[in-house]
């Protein structure tokens, strides 16, 4: 089974901080998420890579950065803590395929407090 | 941004009857529409997929429907259980295959199936 591992299930920050999300996938997908998840807002994408390196903004990057320096790995960033960015954070990696429906492999979350 | 709408926000279906979530989107160039199931203090799971060339898809209790020309599209359950219980996102890519752009989510609907 693929398996998308995000470092840490709880996470408690205080305003200001810099804070690291990690997220491992072991399934050699080229595609890499961030969503965000909030209560009745759904999920809402922060940032995607389809490539080492690369990266490209979803619909809500501002406060956030990503790092991919590595196929399996796939960072966010956040620069300066806010509470506005107590949310729960969903890792997703994807296969690049053609022809067929590939679905979305999800990690089981960061649920992030900022305090 | 491109939205898709979700409906209801949250369902309560007596065990054996059929829920039934809908959803509508805007883009035209959408060709990927899966559902993802939630349960608590976990990631989404891809359920169920559908490309607009079929106008529906069964899996087990499962199925999609698909309106083309309405823009909107369906998940059914049939004879519900309460192991049903979970969170139901429908989702919509312009790529299939699992293309690198992200997927946009609906907002979600809660559900629960009562014994």
């Amino acid at each position: 089974d693929v398996k998308v591992t995000q470092s840490s299930r709880y996470l408690v920050k205080r305003t200001g901080e810099k804070v690291f999300l990690e997220c491992v996938q072991d399934m050699d997908h080229e595609n890499m998420f961030w969503y965000r998840q909030d209560p009745g807002l759904g999920l809402r994408l922060i940032y995607f890579s389809y490539d080492v390196k690369m990266k490209e903004k979803g619909d809500i990057p501002e406060g956030y950065s990503v790092s991919r320096e590595k196929k399996e790995r796939f960072s966010l960033i956040l620069e300066s803590a806010s509470t506005n960015q107590t949310s729960m954070y969903l890792c997703a990696s994807s296969f690049t395929g053609t022809g067929d429906i590939y679905g979305y492999t999800f990690g089981s979350g960061t649920r992030l407090t900022v305090v | 941004q491109q939205q898709v709408k979700q409906s209801p926000q949250s369902l309560i279906v007596q065990k054996g009857g059929i829920p039934i979530i809908n959803c509508a989107y805007e883009n035209t160039a959408f060709d990927y529409f899966p559902w993802y199931q939630q349960f608590p203090g976990k990631g989404p799971a891809l359920l169920i997929a559908i490309r607009p060339d079929v106008s529906e898809k069964k899996e087990g209790r499962f199925t999609i429907s698909f309106n083309k020309s309405a823009k909107q599209f369906s998940l059914h359950i049939m004879d519900s259980q309460p192991g049903d219980s979970a969170t139901y996102f429908c989702a919509a890519s312009p790529h299939s295959g699992g293309g690198a752009d992200g997927l946009t989510f609906g907002k979600g609907t809660h559900l629960i199936i009562q014994p």
